[in-house]
């Protein structure tokens, strides 16, 4: 099973509700990921867990608070968004952070299109 | 910041053409990957190449690597109306030790027209 599974596939959320986004993924891997995409963009890396524990935030606004409740599942909360946070959000797992090749390879989810009205 | 570009931006083929598309960096890396995306859809990795390799094959891919000129070229021959995508290089970082992550590419758009 290489499947990462998210959950809204599609939100469309006003600036002042509360809304989290899941993903999930069976693959046994340790390293999870939230990506920001914009339409005709790269994907702009948001959060990493590692080992269920932050390693990386790349100053993402407060109004997005990742969780990693298990191996198996990333949240995203979100709170009092703009309408400049509409985009795809991706979700993506890879075995590890190690050095070798076959660890870096993620996994994506399907996404799920955010719009904040 | 994007350490990686791509060109061309956008590619526009027939059916049955191959399709080249190339991938600049500027650092270091340890592999270098390239990943597809079907519109609106999540990505999905193709073929990982290291840095001590220079070509590799997987399908209707070919991947090269120079890590002397810092680039790397995805082919893809015999295109068919379904590897109508965007294309996106992303390498992994020497030294970034536990804080390791991808850089990726701007991307190409590939359109394959029956």
């Amino acid at each position: 099973d290489t499947e990462v599974t998210q959950t809204p596939k599609h939100l469309v959320m006003g600036m002042t509700n509360k809304k989290s986004l899941k993903c999930e993924q069976h693959m046994g891997h340790r390293a999870m990921y939230w990506y920001k995409q914009k339409a005709k963009k790269p994907p702009e890396l948001m959060f990493v867990y590692s080992y269920e524990k932050l390693s990386i935030n790349e100053s993402v606004p407060s109004r997005f608070s990742p969780e990693c409740p298990n191996s198996s599942l990333l949240n995203l909360h979100l709170h009092a968004l703009q309408p400049e946070d509409s985009a795809l959000y991706l979700c993506a797992s890879s075995q590890g952070l190690g050095t070798s090749g076959a660890k870096n390879i993620q996994y994506f989810g399907a996404g799920t299109r955010l719009s904040v009205l | 910041s994007q350490q990686g570009e791509e060109d061309p931006q956008a590619l526009s083929i027939q059916e049955g053409e191959n399709a080249t598309m190339n991938c600049s960096y500027k650092t270091s890396i340890n592999n270098l990957q390239w990943y597809r995306q079907n519109s609106g859809r999540g990505l999905v990795h193709l073929i990982l190449i290291r840095s001590n390799e220079r070509e590799k094959h997987s399908g209707r891919l070919r991947v090269t690597l120079d890590t002397s000129k810092k680039s790397s070229s995805l082919l893809i021959t015999a295109s068919r109306a379904a590897d109508t995508a965007s294309y996106f290089c992303a390498t992994d970082l020497v030294g970034a030790g536990n804080n390791r992550k991808l850089i990726w590419g701007l991307g190409t758009s590939l359109a394959v027209n029956p």
